[in-house]
């Protein structure tokens, strides 16, 4: 069971330029979501998706956008990378509930420059 | 706004001794308080759980207590041994399953 897997680990984006963090799982999870963790701030919510096809808004989604095709991927779009998305990105998902524990993939470090 | 709110941003404990952290919200509409442990380079793994009709939960050195008039809830990590080294987060989820993180706590044990 590889869990929750995140594609690339590192990357370092030019101020301007577009680029798809991957989230795949395969514990058919229908929650799936994503977070930012910033020092000092602790981890944010991007987006989220209650299921294929769904998606929605967290606490800071501005310039990111998401599409949820099928259950196992949740792939995380930077339109225009800025300076202030240099982060630690994490993708996680749950069962419906979170009562379960949510699984956090390993994280993507961006660097926008 | 921080949804959860966090207290300290880094404790020192010496090996044996009690750590404790602390947390507060105000969103009546959380019903779910987990807490996650970091180690570096890695994800917030789920450590200890607890609902809010639940005043006290123990599992093994880790005890969260809740207090649901104030709004409060704290870790309290018995015989704190060095690896219990990392950070820890306080969170909160609503009925949408969204999980809010407090600011975490960089607990660093001293042999």
């Amino acid at each position: 069971n590889a869990g929750v897997t995140q594609t690339p680990k590192f990357q370092v984006l030019k101020t301007g330029q577009s680029m798809t963090l991957q989230c795949a799982q395969d514990m058919n999870h229908e929650y799936m979501s994503w977070y930012r963790q910033d020092p000092g701030m602790g981890l944010r919510l991007i987006h989220y998706s209650v299921g294929a096809g769904i998606t929605d808004q967290g606490e800071v989604p501005n310039g990111y956008n998401v599409s949820r095709s099928t259950t196992e991927d949740f792939p995380l779009r930077l339109l225009s990378a800025a300076p202030s998305q240099t982060s630690v990105y994490f993708c996680a998902s749950s069962q419906r509930q979170g009562v379960y524990g949510y699984t956090f993939g390993s994280g993507t470090r961006l660097t926008v420059v | 706004q921080q949804q959860v709110k966090q207290s300290p941003q880094s404790l020192i404990v010496q090996k044996g001794g009690i750590s404790i952290i602390n947390c507060a919200y105000e969103n009546t509409a959380f019903d779910y308080f987990p807490w996650y442990q970091q180690f570096p380079g890695k994800g917030p793994a789920l450590l200890i759980a607890i609902r809010p009709d639940v005043s006290e939960k123990k599992e093994g050195r880790f005890t969260i207590s809740f207090n649901k008039s104030a709004k409060q809830f704290s870790l309290h990590i018995m015989d704190s041994q060095p690896g219990d080294s990392a950070t820890y987060f306080c969170a909160a989820i609503n009925g949408a399953n969204n999980l809010f993180f407090g600011t975490g706590t960089r607990l660093t044990v001293i042999p």
